[in-house]
């Protein structure tokens, strides 16, 4: 099967830089994708890995080290909007591709 | 990006009674829709895959007669829970995912079930 791995919490101020790591282990990788969920909505797709490297999409990045079954987002210029939780999740060849996610990050933003 | 509407958003029904939730993709057709679980604080948890014209293909622990599922057209798929115990208030997620996408899988609203 599959297995996540990132914080539960973090706690940091309007305009700081915060990264949430997700590590991974699954067999046949085919990629690691971030969604934003916020109280009571449903999840929204952020950003999206199958290579290794850096792919930023405006304040948010995401990084993928395959060989370190390691990925991270980053989100820049933290603003109040942004609390909420993030989950990393891992598509693989073993599970028919489905997505399988991480139990989630809570960013909480404070002013 | 790709529209996926859900309806209803919010349902209260008396236990043994059934509901019905309905998942579209609005501008896309899609061959496959996921749908998903998720208690409060904690992640999504993969139900049952629903492939449209056959079958749908449950996660081990889903009880496919407790849950439902049609996928009728490509741009429909409906999750019905049957005989509703309180156990089974939940919040539940449909996604779909455009076929030539990268990997990018598309929610609806979710529908938040409370069985009284």
């Amino acid at each position: 099967g599959q297995s996540l791995e990132q914080p539960s919490e973090v706690t940091a101020v309007e305009g700081a830089i915060v990264q949430i790591n997700c590590t991974y282990q699954t067999s046949g990788f085919y990629g690691l994708s971030w969604y934003q969920q916020h109280d009571g909505g449903a999840p929204t797709f952020l950003s999206y890995n199958a290579l290794d490297g850096l792919e930023e999409t405006g304040r948010f990045s995401s990084f993928l080290s395959r060989s370190d079954s390691y990925g991270y987002l980053l989100l820049q210029e933290l603003q109040m909007k942004d609390s909420a939780s993030y989950f990393c999740a891992v598509r693989a060849r073993s599970n028919d591709y489905k997505l399988s996610f991480g139990a989630g990050t809570t960013v909480t933003v404070r002013a | 990006g790709a529209v996926v509407s859900q309806h209803p958003s919010w349902v209260i029904c008396k236990s043994g009674t059934s509901v019905k939730i309905e998942c579209r993709s609005l501008d896309f057709q899609a061959t496959t829709m996921f749908w998903y679980r998720q208690f409060p604080k904690q992640s999504l948890m993969l139900m049952a895959t629903s492939n449209e014209g056959s079958k749908a293909t449950y996660e081990q622990g889903v009880e496919k007669d407790k849950f439902l599922i049609n996928h009728a057209s490509l741009t429909l798929s409906t999750l019905t829970v049957t005989s509703a115990h309180p156990e089974d208030s939940s919040f539940y997620i449909c996604s779909a995912r455009e076929e030539a996408s990268t990997g990018e899988l598309f929610f609806g609203e979710g529908s938040r079930l409370t069985v009284l």
